[in-house]
Protein backbone atom coordinates (compact mmCIF):
# COMPACT_ATOMS: atom_id res chain seq x y z
CA UNK A 1 0.00 0.00 0.00
CA UNK A 2 1.47 3.36 -0.98
CA UNK A 3 1.87 5.78 1.86
CA UNK A 4 1.15 9.53 1.94
CA UNK A 5 3.18 11.26 -0.82
CA UNK A 6 4.02 14.99 -1.29
CA UNK A 7 5.38 17.14 -4.29
CA UNK A 8 7.34 18.98 -4.95
CA UNK A 9 10.06 17.52 -1.77
CA UNK A 10 11.73 21.08 -2.24
CA UNK A 11 10.70 24.26 -3.36
CA UNK A 12 13.00 27.34 -3.57
CA UNK A 13 11.30 30.43 -4.51
CA UNK A 14 11.81 34.32 -4.03
CA UNK A 15 9.47 36.09 -2.06
CA UNK A 16 6.17 37.79 -3.41
CA UNK A 17 5.68 33.90 -5.94
CA UNK A 18 3.65 31.89 -5.72
CA UNK A 19 4.14 28.11 -4.78
CA UNK A 20 1.44 25.13 -4.80
CA UNK A 21 2.20 22.19 -2.92
CA UNK A 22 0.55 19.07 -3.21
CA UNK A 23 -0.45 15.81 -1.32
CA UNK A 24 -1.78 12.36 -2.23
CA UNK A 25 -3.80 11.15 0.78
CA UNK A 26 -2.91 7.25 1.12
CA UNK A 27 -6.04 5.50 -0.78
CA UNK A 28 -9.56 5.37 0.98
CA UNK A 29 -8.51 7.92 3.94
CA UNK A 30 -10.95 10.41 4.22
CA UNK A 31 -9.24 12.81 6.47
CA UNK A 32 -6.46 15.16 5.58
CA UNK A 33 -4.54 17.26 7.53
CA UNK A 34 -1.97 19.80 6.86
CA UNK A 35 0.89 20.88 8.95
CA UNK A 36 3.52 22.99 9.08
CA UNK A 37 7.28 23.21 10.98
CA UNK A 38 8.99 26.71 11.14
CA UNK A 39 12.62 27.20 11.99
CA UNK A 40 13.08 24.13 14.11
CA UNK A 41 10.38 24.62 16.28
CA UNK A 42 7.09 22.42 16.96
CA UNK A 43 5.03 21.40 14.23
CA UNK A 44 1.73 23.09 14.09
CA UNK A 45 -2.03 22.23 12.78
CA UNK A 46 -2.98 24.13 9.59
CA UNK A 47 -6.22 22.57 8.63
CA UNK A 48 -8.36 19.18 8.24
CA UNK A 49 -10.04 18.34 4.97
CA UNK A 50 -12.85 15.67 5.54
CA UNK A 51 -13.23 14.44 1.90
CA UNK A 52 -13.46 17.60 -0.42
CA UNK A 53 -14.46 19.59 3.30
CA UNK A 54 -13.06 21.73 4.98
CA UNK A 55 -13.74 20.32 8.52
CA UNK A 56 -11.34 22.68 10.65
CA UNK A 57 -8.85 25.51 9.13
CA UNK A 58 -8.06 27.36 12.36
CA UNK A 59 -4.56 26.99 11.46
CA UNK A 60 -4.54 29.02 8.55
CA UNK A 61 -1.47 31.68 9.24
CA UNK A 62 -3.76 34.30 6.61
CA UNK A 63 -5.56 34.81 3.45
CA UNK A 64 -2.46 34.16 1.57
CA UNK A 65 -2.81 30.35 1.94
CA UNK A 66 -5.30 28.87 0.47
CA UNK A 67 -6.23 24.87 0.28
CA UNK A 68 -8.06 22.64 -1.93
CA UNK A 69 -9.30 19.13 -1.93
CA UNK A 70 -11.26 18.79 -5.48
CA UNK A 71 -12.90 14.98 -5.72
CA UNK A 72 -11.75 14.61 -2.33
CA UNK A 73 -8.71 12.38 -3.11
CA UNK A 74 -5.50 14.73 -3.48
CA UNK A 75 -5.12 17.90 -1.64
CA UNK A 76 -3.20 21.36 -2.90
CA UNK A 77 -2.14 24.01 -0.80
CA UNK A 78 -1.42 27.73 -2.24
CA UNK A 79 0.62 30.47 -0.69
CA UNK A 80 0.16 33.47 -2.53
CA UNK A 81 2.42 35.42 -2.24
CA UNK A 82 4.97 34.19 -0.48
CA UNK A 83 6.63 35.88 2.64
CA UNK A 84 10.28 34.94 4.27
CA UNK A 85 8.29 33.28 7.08
CA UNK A 86 6.39 30.88 5.21
CA UNK A 87 9.96 28.83 5.24
CA UNK A 88 9.36 25.72 6.99
CA UNK A 89 8.66 22.17 6.35
CA UNK A 90 4.98 21.78 4.81
CA UNK A 91 3.37 18.15 6.31
CA UNK A 92 0.59 16.34 5.06
CA UNK A 93 -0.97 13.37 6.86
CA UNK A 94 -4.03 11.20 6.45
CA UNK A 95 -6.25 8.81 8.26
CA UNK A 96 -9.21 7.22 8.38
CA UNK A 97 -11.29 8.17 11.24
CA UNK A 98 -10.83 11.01 12.67
CA UNK A 99 -13.31 10.66 15.19
CA UNK A 100 -11.86 7.53 16.29
CA UNK A 101 -9.68 7.79 19.80
CA UNK A 102 -5.95 7.09 18.91
CA UNK A 103 -6.25 6.91 15.38
CA UNK A 104 -3.15 7.24 13.76
CA UNK A 105 -2.01 9.89 11.38
CA UNK A 106 0.03 8.61 8.48
CA UNK A 107 2.11 11.66 7.57
CA UNK A 108 4.26 12.33 4.46
CA UNK A 109 7.76 13.29 3.95
CA UNK A 110 7.17 16.64 3.53
CA UNK A 111 7.95 19.67 1.30
CA UNK A 112 10.97 21.80 2.09
CA UNK A 113 9.86 25.40 1.26
CA UNK A 114 12.63 28.13 1.56
CA UNK A 115 11.05 31.87 0.60
CA UNK A 116 14.42 34.02 -0.32
CA UNK B 1 -5.25 26.07 25.24
CA UNK B 2 -3.72 21.99 25.05
CA UNK B 3 0.34 22.29 24.95
CA UNK B 4 2.92 19.95 24.70
CA UNK B 5 6.78 20.52 26.24
CA UNK B 6 10.13 18.18 25.68
CA UNK B 7 13.10 18.46 26.96
CA UNK B 8 15.07 20.78 24.68
CA UNK B 9 18.02 18.67 22.36
CA UNK B 10 20.33 18.26 20.69
CA UNK B 11 20.34 15.06 22.56
CA UNK B 12 24.06 12.94 22.04
CA UNK B 13 24.54 9.73 23.44
CA UNK B 14 27.12 6.77 22.93
CA UNK B 15 26.02 3.63 21.49
CA UNK B 16 23.98 1.46 24.24
CA UNK B 17 23.58 3.96 26.47
CA UNK B 18 19.75 4.38 28.10
CA UNK B 19 17.62 7.30 26.47
CA UNK B 20 14.94 9.19 28.14
CA UNK B 21 13.20 12.21 26.51
CA UNK B 22 10.94 14.15 28.47
CA UNK B 23 7.57 14.99 27.24
CA UNK B 24 4.82 16.76 29.49
CA UNK B 25 1.39 17.99 28.33
CA UNK B 26 -1.07 20.62 29.02
CA UNK B 27 -4.80 19.53 27.99
CA UNK B 28 -8.41 19.42 28.90
CA UNK B 29 -9.78 15.66 29.97
CA UNK B 30 -7.85 12.72 28.68
CA UNK B 31 -5.92 13.10 25.15
CA UNK B 32 -4.49 10.44 23.39
CA UNK B 33 -0.91 10.70 23.07
CA UNK B 34 1.89 9.76 20.57
CA UNK B 35 5.08 9.50 19.61
CA UNK B 36 6.30 10.53 16.04
CA UNK B 37 9.78 10.04 14.97
CA UNK B 38 11.37 11.56 11.77
CA UNK B 39 14.68 9.82 10.48
CA UNK B 40 17.08 12.22 8.24
CA UNK B 41 15.24 12.60 4.98
CA UNK B 42 11.98 10.53 5.41
CA UNK B 43 8.64 11.93 6.68
CA UNK B 44 7.16 11.30 10.28
CA UNK B 45 6.25 7.76 11.67
CA UNK B 46 4.50 6.94 14.31
CA UNK B 47 6.58 5.53 17.27
CA UNK B 48 4.04 4.58 19.99
CA UNK B 49 0.87 5.45 21.27
CA UNK B 50 -1.18 5.31 24.48
CA UNK B 51 -5.15 6.58 24.75
CA UNK B 52 -5.74 6.21 28.51
CA UNK B 53 -4.18 6.87 31.74
CA UNK B 54 -1.73 4.23 32.90
CA UNK B 55 -1.70 2.76 29.36
CA UNK B 56 2.33 2.30 28.04
CA UNK B 57 3.07 2.16 24.57
CA UNK B 58 5.81 -0.01 23.17
CA UNK B 59 7.82 -0.36 19.46
CA UNK B 60 11.17 -1.02 18.69
CA UNK B 61 12.37 -1.22 22.03
CA UNK B 62 11.46 1.93 22.79
CA UNK B 63 8.33 2.77 25.64
CA UNK B 64 6.32 5.44 27.15
CA UNK B 65 3.60 5.49 30.07
CA UNK B 66 1.18 7.66 30.16
CA UNK B 67 0.89 9.49 33.41
CA UNK B 68 -2.03 10.83 34.07
CA UNK B 69 -1.25 12.55 37.75
CA UNK B 70 2.09 13.87 36.25
CA UNK B 71 0.64 15.12 32.87
CA UNK B 72 3.40 13.10 30.90
CA UNK B 73 4.56 10.24 28.37
CA UNK B 74 8.15 10.23 28.36
CA UNK B 75 10.04 8.42 26.23
CA UNK B 76 12.50 5.71 26.96
CA UNK B 77 15.00 3.14 25.20
CA UNK B 78 17.36 1.16 27.49
CA UNK B 79 20.06 0.66 25.11
CA UNK B 80 20.36 3.03 22.10
CA UNK B 81 21.74 2.23 18.69
CA UNK B 82 23.07 4.65 16.07
CA UNK B 83 20.55 3.76 14.13
CA UNK B 84 17.96 5.43 16.47
CA UNK B 85 19.87 8.99 15.50
CA UNK B 86 16.10 10.94 15.02
CA UNK B 87 13.94 13.94 15.92
CA UNK B 88 11.72 12.64 17.67
CA UNK B 89 7.89 14.53 18.87
CA UNK B 90 5.59 13.82 21.72
CA UNK B 91 2.13 15.22 20.47
CA UNK B 92 -1.57 14.66 21.85
CA UNK B 93 -4.74 14.93 20.11
CA UNK B 94 -7.47 16.43 22.74
CA UNK B 95 -10.72 14.27 23.30
CA UNK B 96 -12.77 17.10 22.43
CA UNK B 97 -11.55 18.01 19.32
CA UNK B 98 -13.16 15.28 17.35
CA UNK B 99 -11.59 16.62 14.49
CA UNK B 100 -8.14 14.45 15.41
CA UNK B 101 -6.31 17.56 14.80
CA UNK B 102 -2.64 16.62 16.75
CA UNK B 103 -0.62 19.26 18.97
CA UNK B 104 3.56 18.54 19.10
CA UNK B 105 5.96 19.87 20.87
CA UNK B 106 9.17 20.90 19.32
CA UNK B 107 10.84 18.42 18.95
CA UNK B 108 14.17 16.30 20.11
CA UNK B 109 16.77 15.57 17.76
CA UNK B 110 18.79 12.79 19.11
CA UNK B 111 22.23 11.65 18.11
CA UNK B 112 23.77 8.53 18.71
CA UNK B 113 27.80 8.22 18.70
CA UNK B 114 29.33 4.35 18.05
Amino acid sequence: EAGVTQFPSHSVIEKGQTVTLRCDPISGHDNLYWYRRVMGKEIKFLLHFVKESKQDESGMPNNRFLAERTGGTYSTLKVQPAELEDSGVYFCASSQAATKTGETQYFGPGTRLLVL
Amino acid sequence: GDSVTQMEGPVTLSEEAFLTINCTYTATGYPSLFWYVQYPGEGLQLLLKATKADDKGSNKGFEATYRKETTSFHLEKGSVQVSDSAVYFCALRATYNQGGKLIFGQGTELSVKP
